[in-house]
């Protein structure tokens, strides 16, 4: 099973500046088959990025997504009021495995 | 509307059974991958199983193996999961999710409480 390390567990940050959010492999993700989802309390998670760093349809590009191998990003580039949530990477190239999750809250 | 609307869940004691529902719309449903996907309360996301577009091959978590059945009615546009022997770890929000690969839409999910 693949494992996902996401980090750091919580960050904060004030509207308008730059988040990343790191997501890292316990082994290679074949295919970079890598996705992003945004979780606000609530609400079912909301797709961001997938094939690590493809927006998904309706997605701001303010959220960008890269990285390979086994060492992935997520960049906000400016953040929004409403980007404030939990966000998960997940893998999809050998079954399917999510990461524990980074909060992006308000300083 | 592209949806998925998910029925079922409830509080049930430990060992019992639960059958949870999810009805699509919207699209083609049986040109899908289907899966289930849970959250325990305050935690992560954790996959739970998943099944082909004609319903020929399925695959699940270790955790749930032997205990869990996922299935599908391409007629209905309805995809199922039967939980068997639920333990109270199964205490979660469950979601039916559309799969293209990752995950590209998800219903609002269904609480199933696992409690004596």
């Amino acid at each position: 099973e693949i494992v996902l390390t996401q980090s750091p567990g919580t960050l904060s940050l004030s509207p308008g500046e730059r988040a990343t959010l790191s997501c890292r492999a316990s082994q290679s993700v074949s295919n970079n088959y890598l996705a992003w989802y945004q979780q606000k309390p609530g609400q079912a998670p909301r797709p961001l990025i997938y094939g690590a760093s493809s927006r998904a349809t309706g997605i701001p590009d303010r959220f960008s997504g890269s990285g390979s191998g086994t060492d992935f990003t997520l960049t906000i580039s400016r953040l929004e009021p409403e980007d404030f949530a939990v966000y998960y990477c997940q893998q999809y190239g050998s079954s399917k495995t999510f990461g524990q999750g980074t909060k992006v809250e308000i300083k | 509307e592209v949806q998925l609307v998910e029925s079922g869940g409830g509080l049930v004691q430990p060992g019992g059974s639960l059958r949870l529902s999810c009805a699509a719309s919207g699209y083609s449903f049986a040109s899908r991958w289907m899966d289930w996907v849970r959250q325990a309360p305050g935690k992560g996301l954790e996959w739970v199983a998943n099944i082909k577009e004609d319903g020929s091959k399925t695959n699940y978590v270790d955790s749930v193996k032997g205990r869990f059945t996922i299935s599908r009615d391409n007629a209905r546009n309805s995809l199922y999961l039967q939980m068997n022997s639920l333990r109270v770890e199964d205490t979660a929000v469950y979601y039916c999710v559309r799969e293209t690969w990752y995950f590209d839409l998800w219903g609002r999910g269904t609480l199933v409480t696992v409690s004596s």
